[in-house]
């Protein structure tokens, strides 16, 4: 079954650190650009970081530039985020995300998502 | 790049056919895609590259627009279509989404 799965999610107090997984199945994880994508409870949607296929390109939104990290081991299928200095406005639920580029243009869309692993961030 | 939707909520029968407008801050060609989420599940794809339909969603989905100006449509409206709809654009980093519009039965 082609899926993702998130975990690693918690309560962390301010200024705490945490790291999340996503581990990938039932498709070439090695041939995708992978997300994260967050949502506060009750709020929209946050893109946070993405990277490339081999790990040699990284981008993150710029609330959590110097204090997030994401990475891959394409070995195991798995996708990271190492969550540093986390403050109350990170509270949130964390997707997983495989990215696609459309057949004909290049374009770039989010077409399969995890369930999400919920991160809680109080004292 | 700043995404805005409209209406942000909206209430409409079965068997309606509703449009929710989505404005990007600048020009972003046709890279723009549309997600659909019911209660507090993961965002499902249905529309991408501004008006491709997304393999197994229903042909009464459909996306127009391209620059600036989008558009998504739902000709007939049925009882698993009311959600909350997010546009989002891909034309640069970071991705941006719209605010959200939430779609009640009226």
């Amino acid at each position: 079954e082609v899926q993702l799965v998130e975990s690693g999610g918690g309560l962390v107090q301010p200024g705490g650190s945490l790291r999340l997984s996503c581990e990938a199945s039932g498709f070439a994880f090695s041939n995708y650009w992978m997300s994260w994508v967050r949502q506060a409870p009750g709020k929209g949607l946050e893109w946070v970081a993405n990277i490339k296929q081999d790990g040699s390109e990284k981008y993150y939104v710029d609330s959590v530039k110097g204090r997030f990290t994401i990475s891959r081991d394409n070995v195991k299928n798995s996708l990271y985020l190492e969550m540093n200095s986390l403050r109350a406005e990170d509270a949130s639920n964390y997707y997983c995300v495989r990215e696609r580029e459309a057949d004909r243009s290049p374009n770039w869309f989010f077409d399969l998502w995890g369930r999400g692993t919920l991160v809680i961030v109080s004292s | 790049i700043q995404m805005t939707q409209s209406p942000s909520s909206l209430s409409a029968s079965v068997g309606d056919g509703v449009t929710i407008t989505c404005r990007a801050s600048q020009g972003i060609s046709s890279h723009l895609n549309w997600y659909q989420q019911k209660g507090g599940k993961a965002p499902k794809l249905l529309i991408y590259a501004a008006y491709s339909l997304q393999n197994g969603v229903p042909s009464r989905f459909s996306g127009g627009g391209s620059g600036t100006d989008f558009t998504l449509t739902i000709s007939s409206l049925q009882p698993e279509d009311f959600a909350t709809y997010y546009c989002q654009q891909s034309f640069n980093t970071p991705y941006t989404f719209g605010q959200g519009t939430k779609l009640e039965i009226k």
